[in-house]
């Protein structure tokens, strides 16, 4: 079964951007990939389907600043003009038929 | 609109059986490509994926946990039913719910707000 692997922590400045990575595991870079959020205290929410080719659609009511993109096996996940907000933690997700994996989360800090 | 909501007992003591619900709306589980899950996430931690039911009745564990898990569909009140035994401390985690559409991709796009499991004596 697929792994994915996101860093720990990142973080920038408000106003910035910044480019969140999930690297999926050898055998595993064409994989289709969901990104959520879960803000402090809440329940994860979607935001994105990525695709190997790098076409995302997103969830609704997701804002424009959220875009996605892939190059081999990595998934990037950009937010642009950085919120308040959106500090959170972000994971990555995958599946096949019959699981599904979600990476360790990688802790957004909007400095 | 579609929202899922978790129910059950906020504390277990350890070896009992645990038992959740989630009760949604905005979609039904008779129709084709409609599926729910569970999910967990222990205090500071990561979720980890449980199980899967489809609108056809085909059910999916995880491999470490399948030997504790049955995932359970009432179709007529809209509830999925999770059972896990043998409660351990370490099983101690926010349990969600959310809901999977098959439409060729096995996309999960609604989360329910999650029940807080304590396990404890």
């Amino acid at each position: 079964q697929p792994v994915l692997t996101q860093s720990s922590s990142a973080s920038a400045s408000l106003g910035s951007s910044v480019k969140l990575t999930c690297t999926l595991s050898s055998g595993h870079s064409s994989y289709i990939i969901a990104w959520h959020q879960q803000q402090p205290g809440k329940a994860p929410r979607y935001l994105m389907k990525l695709e190997g080719s790098g076409s995302y659609n997103k969830g609704s009511g997701v804002p424009d600043r959220f875009s996605g993109s892939s190059s081999g096996a990595d998934r990037y996940l950009t937010i642009s003009n950085l919120q308040s907000e959106d500090e959170a933690d972000y994971y990555c997700e995958t599946w096949d038929s019959n699981t599904r994996v979600f990476g360790g989360g990688t802790k957004l800090t909007v400095l | 609109q579609v929202t899922l909501r978790e129910s059950g007992p906020a504390l277990v003591k350890p070896t009992q059986t645990l038992t959740l619900t989630c009760t949604f709306s905005g979609f039904s589980l008779s129709t084709s490509g409609m599926c729910v899950s569970w999910i967990r996430q222990p205090p500071g931690k990561a979720l980890e994926w449980l199980a899967r039911i489809d609108w056809d009745d085909d059910k999916y564990y995880s491999t470490s946990l399948k030997t504790r898990l049955t995932i359970s569909k009432d179709t007529s009140k809209n509830q999925v039913v999770l059972t896990m035994t043998n409660m351990d401390p370490v099983d101690t985690a926010t349990y969600y719910c959310a809901r999977i559409r098959d439409y060729g991709d096995l996309l999960l796009d609604y989360w329910g707000q999650g029940t807080l499991v304590t396990v404890s004596s």
